[in-house]
């Protein structure tokens, strides 16, 4: 266990679906980050937070809104998502960005959009 | 823009052998940090080792050491008496100083031969 927790860990929703997916650091880390894992790419940074604030977001489809309403936690709402949304979606924590302390991943959100 | 290339999707070693993963960068920078982290089936993503650009000392931990070319923009990381455990999906990543941007590539899968 890396001190970083995701809940559900499995996902299966409709097209038409609102649901949300939850991150949560035990490690009093400052930043927090949402990544997409799909097969055979790279992972793809999708939001960073620092101290609750935004401080990345890689022109990632509004049907995916975060939320981080304090240091510890870190949403992903989702809505009317697409097929090609299936993928896993890891999240993680990181002390500071001076010093490029290690990234904590949590041990991801399997979604399947049917 | 800045990438990652791993060149290998899939590696095997046998046990208490010693393998090379190769990792290559693009990036106009020159302070920056680079990782590998290992994420074992269905657990969490986890830190091997890491390097500072401005260090030319090659990082080591324990069984895990890399071969930092920083000109040649390559940074390869060696197992040495790779052991079961060790079988995994490898990531090299890149992180320009003073940004929370993670640069992934797209793994290395390797497998252990008992």
């Amino acid at each position: 266990e890396t001190g970083v927790t995701q809940t559900p860990r499995h996902l299966v929703m409709g097209m038409t679906n609102k649901k949300s997916l939850k991150c949560e650091q035990h490690l009093g880390h400052n930043a927090m980050y949402w990544y997409k894992q799909s097969a055979k790419k790279p992972l793809e940074l999708m939001f960073v937070y620092s101290l609750e604030e935004r401080v990345e977001n890689n022109s990632v489809p509004s049907r995916f809104s975060p939320e981080c309403p304090n240091s510890s936690h870190l949403f992903l709402h989702l809505h009317t998502l697409q097929p090609e949304d299936s993928a896993l979606y890891l999240c993680a924590s990181s002390q500071d960005r001076r010093n490029h302390y290690e990234q904590y991943f949590g041990p991801g959100t399997r979604l399947t959009v049917t | 823009a800045q990438t990652v290339t791993q060149s290998q999707p899939e590696m095997s070693v046998q046990e208490a052998e010693t393998v090379t993963l190769s990792c290559t960068y693009d990036t106009s920078e020159s302070d920056y940090y680079l990782f590998w982290y290992k994420q074992p089936p269905s657990r969490q993503m986890i830190l091997v080792i890491r390097q500072e650009a401005y260090k030319q000392q090659n990082a080591t931990e324990n069984r895990f050491s890399v071969n930092f070319q920083k000109a040649a923009k390559s940074f390869s990381l060696k197992i040495s008496d790779s052991q079961l455990g060790d079988a995994a999906m490898y990531f090299c990543a890149y992180s320009k100083r003073g940004t929370y941007k993670y640069i992934f590539g797209t793994g290395t899968r390797l497998k252990v031969l008992a």
